[in-house]
């Protein structure tokens, strides 16, 4: 069954960078875009990019233009988000979603805390 | 970025039929249609539904989608208990190149 498993919690001080990871497994990674999606503490959701595994190509919210990266390694299945200069308005949790015609699947979040 | 516009909440009775709103626009609902995702506390969001109408194996015929102009609703039947939960609907934006959220419906069953 497709499953998308993410790296573990983070606690980041204001200004430093955070890397999480979600490895894709019981599909084609290459056949499907990935998303990430965060959620703030008693928010909603909220877009950060997309994804195209097959070939790296990536298209990020305008809100978070310049301080997300996200990558790819087919060899293992696992994309990566990477965000810099964090704030207290990163604390959130973290998803990345597999996207088949929506998002059909989700990985369990992770929880990113900024905190100095 | 613009979102899509949600009703904070509703309540229904037991057994009742629930409707839930999404407004958006040409760019977004108008154009593709919108998908509906349920979430509860503490747990990812689960797809219900997208472009409208089509609903992932497994969902519950109790939940239906439907589009008009550049409104979506999501069709809720037979309440139960555990249909408590935040209902979020979501599009993909042409002109943004972006994917917009609604802000989400805390849909309370009494």
């Amino acid at each position: 069954q497709v499953q998308l498993v993410q790296s573990g919690a983070e606690v980041k001080k204001p200004g430093a960078s955070v890397k999480l990871s979600c490895r894709a497994s019981g599909y084609t990674f290459s056949n499907y875009f990935l998303h990430w999606v965060r959620q703030a503490p008693g928010h909603g959701l909220e877009w950060v990019g997309i994804i195209t595994p097959s070939t790296g190509d990536t298209t990020y919210a305008q809100s978070f233009q310049g301080r997300v990266t996200l990558t790819r390694d087919t060899s293992t299945s696992t994309v990566y988000m990477e965000l810099s200069s964090l704030t207290s308005d990163d604390t959130a949790v973290y998803y990345c979603a597999r996207e088949n015609g929506s998002c059909d699947s989700w990985g369990q979040g992770t929880l990113v805390t900024v905190s100095s | 970025q613009a979102g899509l516009a949600q009703p904070p909440s509703l309540s229904k009775a037991l057994r009742q039929t629930a409707t839930l709103t999404c407004t958006g626009n040409s760019n977004n609902v108008g154009y593709q249609g919108a998908a509906w995702l349920q979430q509860f506390q503490g747990h990812p969001p689960k797809l219900l539904s997208y472009r409208n109408n089509n609903r992932p194996s497994g969902i519950s015929e109790r939940f239906s989608a439907s589009r008009s102009g550049n409104t979506a609703s999501l069709t809720i039947t037979g309440l139960q208990p555990e249909d408590e939960a935040d209902y979020y609907c979501s599009a993909w934006d042409n002109s943004l190149s972006a994917w917009v959220f609604g802000r989400g419906t805390k849909l309370t069953v009494l």
